[in-house]
This record gives C-alpha cells, sequence and structure tokens, in this order.
C-alpha cells in the first residue's frame, strides 16, 4: 500500500521569498502524483500532477512539482510567492492499479507581508 | 451541478443520534470517495465507489459507518449513534475514471456533542 509523508505541517515564508513545501512518497509500484490546495473556507482543489512524461510539472499560478523516482519525491516549488498564496496544501500519490488517493497530512504555508 | 456537492455544510448533533450525510458528484463522474479530515489531520480515507458497487470499504473506522450510492449519483454516508471522536469534515470526491484528478466538495463539518 502506498503511503505520502509531508514532513512540515507548517511553513511561514516572507511575501515575494522562494518556497519549497516537500512531499515524499513510499509505493512498491508506479504512482500517479498530485497537489492539491485548499484555500481558507474553500474546498479542496488540484493544483497540479504528474501522470506520466515530464517529470517537471507546472501549474498556472506559479507553482511547479518535480517527480524524482530515486529520491521517492514530489517537492512543490515557487520561486516567489504571494500574500494570496496562503493556504493548506496537500500531497496525494494514487497507485497504478489501486483506485484510492492516499493524502498526506498536509502543509500549512503562511506568507507574511 | 458545476461541481461536487455535499449537504448540510454543517451538522450538530447529540451524542448517540444517527447522522446522514449526503453527495451529490458531478454528473459522469463514475468514481465517488468519502475522506474524513479531523482537525489538524490529514484526509483519512473511508470508502470508494465505482459505479454504485463499493469494491474497497477498507477505510471504514467502525461498523457504524455505512454508505450507499444509487446508480453512478447520489451518496449518502451514514453514522450511527454518533460518537464525540465522529467529529471532523466529511469530504466527498468523485473522478471521470480511476487514478485521475478527483475533485471535491466544500464538505460536510460534523460535530457531536
Amino acid at each position: 500500500a502506498q503511503s505520502v509523508t509531508q514532513l512540515d505541517s507548517q511553513v511561514p515564508v516572507f511575501e515575494e521569498a522562494p518556497v519549497e513545501l516537500r512531499c515524499n512518497y513510499s509505493s512498491s509500484v508506479s504512482v500517479y502524483l498530485f497537489w492539491y490546495v485548499q484555500y481558507p473556507n474553500q474546498g479542496l482543489q488540484l493544483l497540479l500532477k504528474y501522470l506520466s512524461g515530464s517529470t517537471l510539472v507546472e501549474s498556472i499560478n506559479g507553482f511547479e512539482a518535480e517527480f524524482n523516482k530515486s529520491q521517492t519525491s514530489f517537492h512543490l516549488r515557487k520561486p516567489s510567492v504571494h500574500i494570496s498564496d496562503t493556504a493548506e496544501y496537500f500531497c496525494a500519490v494514487s497507485e497504478r492499479g489501486s483506485y484510492i488517493p492516499t493524502f498526506g497530512r498536509g502543509t500549512s504555508l503562511i506568507v507574511h507581508p | 451541478g458545476a461541481g461536487v456537492s455535499q449537504s448540510p455544510s454543517n451538522k450538530v448533533t447529540e451524542k448517540g443520534k444517527d447522522v446522514e450525510l449526503r453527495c451529490d458528484p458531478i454528473s459522469g463522474h463514475t468514481a465517488l470517495y468519502w475522506y474524513r479530515q479531523r482537525l489538524g489531520q490529514g484526509l483519512e480515507f473511508l470508502i470508494y465507489f465505482q459505479g454504485n458497487s463499493a469494491p474497497d470499504k477498507s477505510g471504514l473506522p467502525s461498523d457504524r459507518f455505512s454508505a450507499e450510492r444509487t446508480g453512478e449519483s447520489v451518496s449518502t454516508l451514514t453514522i450511527q449513534r454518533t460518537q464525540q471522536e465522529d467529529s471532523a469534515v466529511y469530504l466527498c470526491a468523485s473522478s471521470p475514471a480511476v487514478s485521475t484528478e478527483a475533485f471535491f466538495g466544500q464538505g460536510t463539518r460534523l460535530t457531536v456533542v
């Protein structure tokens, strides 16, 4: 069975600074990887995903994540954050052949002015 | 509707009472998932439906929890004889196929007093 580890429960950062939210997974088979974001008082929504092909995937609002198979990681990065990026970020993995996305505990990104 | 709809958005119930939580998935989505999110914790998988069958009920925490789905439409999660530890946000998600993006509802916040 797969599992997901998000080591950082909270990441405070100043506006316009770079940020990295870490995600490591465990699986014995090939996986699909996702980052979801939950803005305050809103539901979860997909930020970006890796299914196959290029290991670097990007979102429309400047986030990117790179699938690193050897390190079983899918860290999320942004070179310059905005106040509006303040939210809870969840990493998720779904094994090919399984049907259930498994989520990490979430990382709270707090952007200070 | 345009997205996954859950009702009620908030539910306060007395310990020992039964509750029903409803999820209307996106039309045409064959897969439907229920998750539980306790305060400060990640998403805990409860049950998965493919059509109206539930091939994986392994996440249901006890026999007080049950769920059903009508065709590829509405799903109901029922909690009998609620306990205080059942207090959480219950999230429903649907997807057009397995191992792809899950679309989440806003959740039902259940408080057992």
